[in-house]
């Protein structure tokens, strides 16, 4: 159990298909993250959100829309995906969005696009 | 421009070995964080250590150790008689002043029985 969990953990969606992703955590965090992980890339900031507000949205795709509905639960809805963005998911959290914290990471969302 | 190189994609080592996993850095901050993260095979990181720039002292955690050399701009770690637990993805970051986590493309360490 990691404290943060994400919903589901593996997820085949078609290119036409609309999906969500979940992520919640019960830590007390003020901070949530999603991150996109491809197979030889590093890791690649897409969203975040401070108190329920997104301060940083790293220019991706409008086919990624991010929902942050209070300070536990982010969502990642998902439509007319390319295969490309097929990865690894994961959702993180932190007391807060400064640098003296480490992120807690739920175990991702591993997503394929047929 | 702030950057992580892990040089090492991939390291092999027989159970009980040591092994050292590099990470070199580069910032103009001042102030800046490094960490260690672990992500095994189910898929989560695990956070493992942070650093702040302006504390140089070397760690030990266990089997666990970490030098943090800024004259180098290194932050490396290394895990003293290895286990097959330990097989995992490796992941060194940087944090500073903009407070984004800037990841190496991390070592994957295969450590066989």
């Amino acid at each position: 159990e990691t404290g943060v969990t994400q919903t589901p953990r593996h997820l085949v969606m078609g290119m036409t298909n609309k999906k969500s992703l979940k992520c919640e955590q019960h830590l007390g965090h003020n901070a949530m993250y999603w991150y996109k992980q491809s197979a030889k890339k590093p890791l690649e900031l897409m969203f975040v959100y401070n108190f329920k507000e997104q301060t940083e949205n790293n220019s991706v795709p409008s086919r990624f829309s991010p929902e942050c509905p209070n300070s536990s639960h982010l969502f990642l809805h998902l439509h007319t995906l390319q295969p490309e963005d097929s990865a690894l998911y994961l959702c993180a959290s932190s007391p807060s969005q400064t640098a003296r914290y480490g992120y807690t990471f739920g175990s991702g969302t591993r997503l394929t696009v047929v | 421009a702030q950057k992580v190189t892990q040089a090492q994609t991939e390291i092999s080592v027989v159970e009980k070995e040591d092994v050292t996993l590099d990470c070199v850095y580069e910032t103009r901050d001042t102030t800046y964080y490094l960490f260690w993260y672990k992500q095994p095979p189910s898929g989560e990181l695990v956070f493992l250590i942070r650093r702040n720039s302006f504390d140089e002292q070397n760690e030990i955690s266990g089997r666990y150790s970490w030098n943090f050399q800024k004259s180098t701009s290194s932050f490396n770690f290394t895990i003293t008689a290895s286990q097959v637990v330990d097989s995992a993805v490796y992941f060194c970051a940087l944090r500073g002043g903009t407070y984004k986590y800037i990841f190496g493309t991390g070592t994957r360490l295969k450590v066989l029985a």
